[in-house]
């Protein structure tokens, strides 16, 4: 019963390409969000989506764009990889409101070599 | 600036000891509070929620306004318990937030037998 799902659990990519994160939630959810998670960091936000073609950054967004052209798609892109974007990246989906909190996807391993 | 602390990056202690982990934030307004956990090999997950007052697993958590903590806790801790914990409000401010988390570093909790 996944409900959030990452495209991919591990990515390696070379510096310089253009890296694709795909997330999937299929609970009608109207917001989704974008996290890079590293040891000692926690959880930084990168961007958010709380509606269908609509974005806004989060806490780190340089060096990422999103898309969101369907509900229940949200795309993270990395223009130009780089190896400070190696990371663990977390998608997740959450109702309208504040009081639900979030379903996370598995996470993606991206390695920028 | 809004944030959150979580002071201990890690936290040991023995089965059956009572266990807390701390968390501090500062908001302004009542933000909601919510606990997640990750588990060894598993997504984030919810754990427990302020607005609910309920007890996950035997965690209980108190928001207390006065010294803007929401300490999270269990009397007899487990080594099923062992995991990655986060606390996370969200900065409502009395309008939407779109249910944004601001996550804290994290403290890495084990559960020695």
């Amino acid at each position: 019963d996944v409900k959030v799902t990452q495209s991919s659990r591990y990515l390696v990519k070379r510096t310089g390409e253009k890296v694709f994160l795909e997330c999937v939630q299929d609970m009608d959810h109207e917001n989704m969000f974008w996290y890079r998670q590293d040891p000692g960091l926690g959880l930084r936000l990168i961007y958010f989506s709380y509606d269908v073609k609509m974005k806004e950054k989060g806490d780190i967004p340089e060096g990422y764009s999103v898309s969101r052209e369907k509900k229940e798609r949200f795309s993270l892109i990395l223009e130009s990889a780089s190896t400070n974007q190696t990371s663990m990246y977390l998608c997740a989906s959450s109702f309208e409101g504040d009081n639900y909190g979030y379903t996370f996807g598995s996470g993606t391993r991206l390695t920028v070599v | 600036a809004q944030r959150v602390t979580q002071p201990e990056k890690l936290l040991s202690v023995f089965k059956g000891a009572p266990v807390e982990l701390k968390c501090n934030y500062s908001y302004s307004g009542s933000p909601e509070l919510f606990w997640y956990v990750q588990y060894s090999r598993q997504r984030l997950q919810l754990l427990l929620r302020h607005i609910s007052r309920e007890s996950i697993k035997g965690f209980t958590a108190d928001l207390n306004k006065g010294e803007t903590s929401f300490h999270l806790k269990k009397p007899f801790a487990q080594e099923e318990d062992s995991a990655m914990y986060y606390c996370a409000p969200t900065p409502y401010a009395g309008g939407t937030s779109y249910g944004k988390l601001t996550f804290g570093q994290g403290t890495i909790l084990t559960v020695h037998p």
